[in-house]
């Protein structure tokens, strides 16, 4: 299995502060990596696919970068709106893994 | 628009099986090709991938639910299923249906459905 290792766990940050997630894989995937965000109660919504593809509709301030082993997720500047939690998805093999989520707190 | 559904008993006991069923509307479960998945998240935990479903009837299981999983599509329903047995409280979570393209990442969720494993 391929295990993605997602840091930090948890973050605090200020409305305006760039902030950027890392996924690790425990091997190459490729550029088979998307980015969730999800808010309490409801369902994750892809962010970036491709490793480096924004969704259609997603805010530019989100950008995603990296391949093979390691991916960044980077908020250039927060906004209210974007605390939540975020998740990488490997899709290169089964079974899929999820990383272990990004907590991002209001400082 | 692509919709997802998921319904299903909320409470299940120890031991029974857990039935879920995702309606899609909004686009055919059999018409392109696509991958149909199960994602479950138990209460203040990550995401857990269970397994998928080809359009073509391919599945794909995590090995760590392989043994009590079964993913199966109705076409005439536009519907497909998951059904896990032998469940316990370790299986309470938030099940979402999804769908992704073979190329890509899940895009379209369900709004999840929570289910409970308690006697």
């Amino acid at each position: 299995d391929i295990q993605m290792t997602q840091s930090p766990s948890s973050l605090s940050a200020s409305v305006g502060d760039r902030v950027t997630i890392t996924c690790r894989a425990s091997q190459g995937i490729r550029n088979d990596l998307g980015w969730y965000q999800q808010k309490p109660g409801k369902a994750p919504k892809r962010l970036i696919y491709a490793a480096s593809s924004l969704q259609s509709g997603v805010p530019s301030r989100f950008s995603g970068s990296g391949s093979g082993t390691e991916f960044t997720l980077t908020i250039s500047s927060l906004q209210p709106e974007d605390f939540a939690t975020y998740y990488c998805l490997q899709h290169n093999s089964y079974p899929l893994t999820f990383g272990q989520g990004t907590r991002l707190e209001i400082k | 628009q692509l919709q997802l559904q998921e319904s299903g008993p909320g409470l299940v006991k120890p031991s029974e099986t857990l039935s879920l069923t995702c309606t899609v509307s909004g686009g055919s479960i059999s018409s392109s090709s696509y991958y149909w998945g199960w994602i479950r998240q138990p209460p203040g935990k990550g995401l857990e991938w269970i397994g998928s479903i080809y359009y073509s009837g391919s599945t794909y299981y995590n090995p760590s639910l392989k043994s009590r999983v079964t993913i199966s599509v109705d076409t005439s329903k536009n519907q497909f299923s998951l059904k896990l047995s032998s469940v316990t409280a370790a299986d309470t979570a938030v099940y979402y249906c999804a769908r992704r393209n073979p190329s890509s990442s899940w895009y379209n969720w369900g709004q999840g459905t929570l289910v409970t494993v308690s006697s």
